[in-house]
């Protein structure tokens, strides 16, 4: 399965844009990139997913890399309740599993 | 139910003890899985149902561990002789499909710490 490399933590003011990076230089032509996020004490949350284009909703947008090879996902205005891990996985198209790193602990400073 | 519901919420327990996990999907999510995550790790899958097919459990991590889905709905998972290193946090998800384009919903887990 192709792997994804994420920072450890990142921090950003309230109320600013935060760009979290994500490294996946052996994906297949196949594999949709998802991102999750996981507030403190809850589970998972889906945020957004891609597989070539760009991709805007209400929560996010995520910027993919013309090659494949990375991504970001752009909090346009990151605010208190923003904090938490977020989570880049690449999902074979066709599988159901999601294979978890350990993410980019996001810090949201007021 | 509105989201995907756990209990319970926290269970502690005593070493070589059987527990039991239980995981209500969303209504009319044919689709269920169970996750596991110990301390400072990110997820591991452990195991999925999809409607009435067999499922998938070749993430559980020894013969220790099964699970149960009745009647397409209610899942349970079972660790039996429970050891120090299943401490973790279980999260069941659910999604309406298998094959589900936004992905899963997940529950806010279950705390297992084993004494």
């Amino acid at each position: 399965d192709a792997k994804t490399t994420q920072p450890n933590s990142m921090e950003s003011n309230e109320e600013e844009p935060v760009h979290l990076p994500c490294n996946h230089s052996t994906i297949s032509g196949t594999d949709y990139i998802h991102w999750y996020r996981q507030l403190p004490s809850q589970g998972p949350e889906y945020v957004i997913h891609g597989l070539t284009s760009n991709v805007n909703n209400r929560m996010a947008s995520l910027a993919i890399a013309e090659d494949r090879k990375s991504s970001t996902l752009i909090l346009h205005r990151a605010t208190l309740r923003d904090a938490a891990v977020y989570y880049c996985i690449l999902r074979p198209s066709g599988t159901y599993k999601y294979i978890f790193g350990t993410g980019t602990r996001l810090k949201v400073l007021a | 139910g509105a989201g995907v519901s756990q209990s319970p919420s926290n269970k502690v327990t005593e070493k070589g003890k059987d527990v039991e996990l239980r995981c209500d999907p969303i209504s009319g999510h044919t689709a269920l899985y169970w996750y596991r995550q110990s301390l400072g790790q990110g997820l591991e899958f452990l195991i999925y149902f999809q409607g009435n097919s067999a499922p998938d459990k070749s993430g559980l991590p020894s013969d220790r561990f099964s699970a149960e889905r009745t009647g397409g709905s209610v899942s349970t998972l079972t660790i039996q002789r429970t050891q120090q290193e299943d401490s973790a946090v279980y999260l069941c998800a659910s999604s309406q499909t298998g094959l589900p384009l936004y992905g899963y919903t997940f529950g806010s887990g279950t705390r297992l710490t084993v004494v």
